[in-house]
């Protein structure tokens, strides 16, 4: 069954460069969500989309943005980068509306701002 | 605050015992309770979901119950394997139509042979 496919799987940056991370949700998965999770961390949320408009937003820095476009894939920039910023990038769908609850998560993106 | 908190030292078993893990929260009425299982470096995988009227669900080896009075879950494991070696993660969710997940920092089981 097709996953949630994020890419890309890992990036390096210097400090102060800009990051784009890409997710593609499983088929019929109108809801995107971002989550960052450090080192030794729990995952934390950043911003959700549903129907390509922006649901819920989280402790998101406002270096960072998202959106999600027409064929429901989502897209997070992160610009003026700081050794902070590196972690582990997650994305999750689900289907709003018939939905169980459960989210299903890529992979994720692993950036390193050095 | 809100806080969700989980057993804060890793646990260590033995192949077939069980392992039981706990999640308890404050400052929050969860729609809902999921459980996630994450291997170093990858994502979360969906496990268990519980809802606030339910008190107790099973899957295979697993088992979850839902105690909303004492703000608490327990997660079993049974018949534990070391394929069970993993983190385990409880992610909490205040509404029914918004799948938004508050995690905990998750237990890591290390299952000896």
């Amino acid at each position: 069954a097709a996953g949630v496919i994020q890419s890309p799987r890992h990036l390096i940056k210097e400090k102060r460069e800009t990051a784009t991370l890409k997710c593609y949700p499983i088929p019929r998965h109108d809801t995107v969500y971002w989550y960052q999770q450090g080192p030794g961390q729990d995952p934390q949320f950043l911003i959700s989309f549903y129907e390509k408009m922006q649901s819920d937003k989280g402790s998101i820095p406002d270096r960072f943005s998202a959106q999600q476009f027409s064929d429901y894939h989502s897209e997070l920039n992160m610009s003026s980068l700081e050794l902070g910023d590196s972690a582990l990038y997650f994305c999750a769908s689900s289907p709003r509306v018939a939905g169980t609850g459960e989210l299903f998560f890529g992979e994720g993106s692993r950036l390193t701002v050095l | 605050s809100q806080k969700i908190e989980q057993n804060s030292e890793a646990l260590n078993i033995q192949e077939g015992k069980t392992a039981t893990l706990t999640c308890n929260y404050t400052n929050y009425s969860p729609a809902y309770l999921q459980w996630y299982r994450q291997d170093p470096g990858r994502g979360p995988v969906f496990l268990l979901l519980i809802r606030e009227n339910e008190k107790e669900k099973r899957k295979e080896r697993l088992k979850v119950t839902f105690d909303t009075t004492l703000k608490q879950s327990l997660f079993h494991i049974t018949a534990s394997q070391p394929a069970d070696s993993a983190t385990y993660l409880c992610a909490l969710s205040r509404f029914s139509n918004d799948y938004k997940l508050s995690f905990g920092a998750g237990t890591t089981v290390t299952v000896r042979a």
